[in-house]
């Protein structure tokens, strides 16, 4: 059965440093992956999605990897802002699924101006 | 991109009542759709798969009596939680597939905050 585990739960830096964000998962039989950002009682927005061929994909300040036969994808927020404040989850798609998604619980990210 | 509206974003109603949610599909047809659940702090649960004119696919351990799924046409999908009670209080979000026929990102709504008193 697929786990994701997000880590760390919470974390909290002050504006403009670099920072990563950990994703790992059990099962390398996936699909996808992909990252999204959650506001206080708002809905998702999707920020990064990652085929499992490929092994990176990059928005802006936000990139992602991916290494799928280790079980793991990173986040990576460049020159953090107060903005970037949110709940930043984790996704992965299994091959075997009908397009569902197996979520991590999160990390509750706070950008300290 | 894929707009997927919810409606409403928040209700409170009192216990033995129902609640229903909509999820729409603004700007594509989508013929699957997705329903989670989120306590606090905790995952985002799949509730059950909604697929157009079909009846819908609940996950293990999720009351099909009591979580009325109906998805009648290519753009509306509704989430009717019957007789709620203070245990159904949580976050409820819906997410949209563009297309069977290729893979793409999954759509989400805004979700709806129940709260149930």
């Amino acid at each position: 059965k697929q786990e994701v585990t997000q880590i760390p739960a919470a974390l909290s830096v002050p504006e403009g440093e670099n920072l990563v964000l950990n994703c790992s998962f059990t099962d390398s039989a996936i699909y996808n992956l992909q990252w999204f950002r959650q506001d206080p009682g708002k809905g998702l927005t999707s920020l990064l999605l990652i085929q499992s061929s490929q092994r990176e994909q990059t928005s802006g300040r936000l990139n992602a990897s991916l290494d799928k036969s280790s079980g793991r994808s990173t986040l990576y927020i460049a020159a953090s802002q107060p903005g970037d404040s949110a709940t930043y989850l984790c996704a992965v798609r299994p091959m075997d699924s009908n397009y569902q998604l197996i979520w991590g619980a999160g990390t509750k990210l706070i950008i300290k101006p | 991109g894929a707009v997927v509206s919810q409606h409403p974003s928040w209700v409170i109603c009192k216990s033995g009542t129902s609640v229903k949610i909509e999820c729409r599909s603004l700007d594509f047809q989508a013929t699957t759709m997705f329903w989670y659940r989120q306590f606090p702090k905790q995952s985002l649960m799949l509730m059950a798969t909604s697929n157009e004119g079909s009846k819908a696919t609940y996950e293990q351990g999720v009351e099909k009596d009591k979580f009325l799924i109906n998805h009648a046409s290519l753009t509306l999908s509704t989430l009717t939680v019957t007789s709620a009670h203070p245990e159904d209080s949580s976050f409820y979000i819906c997410s949209a597939r563009v297309s069977p026929l290729w893979d793409t990102e999954a759509f989400f709504g805004q979700g709806t905050r129940l709260t149930v008193v």
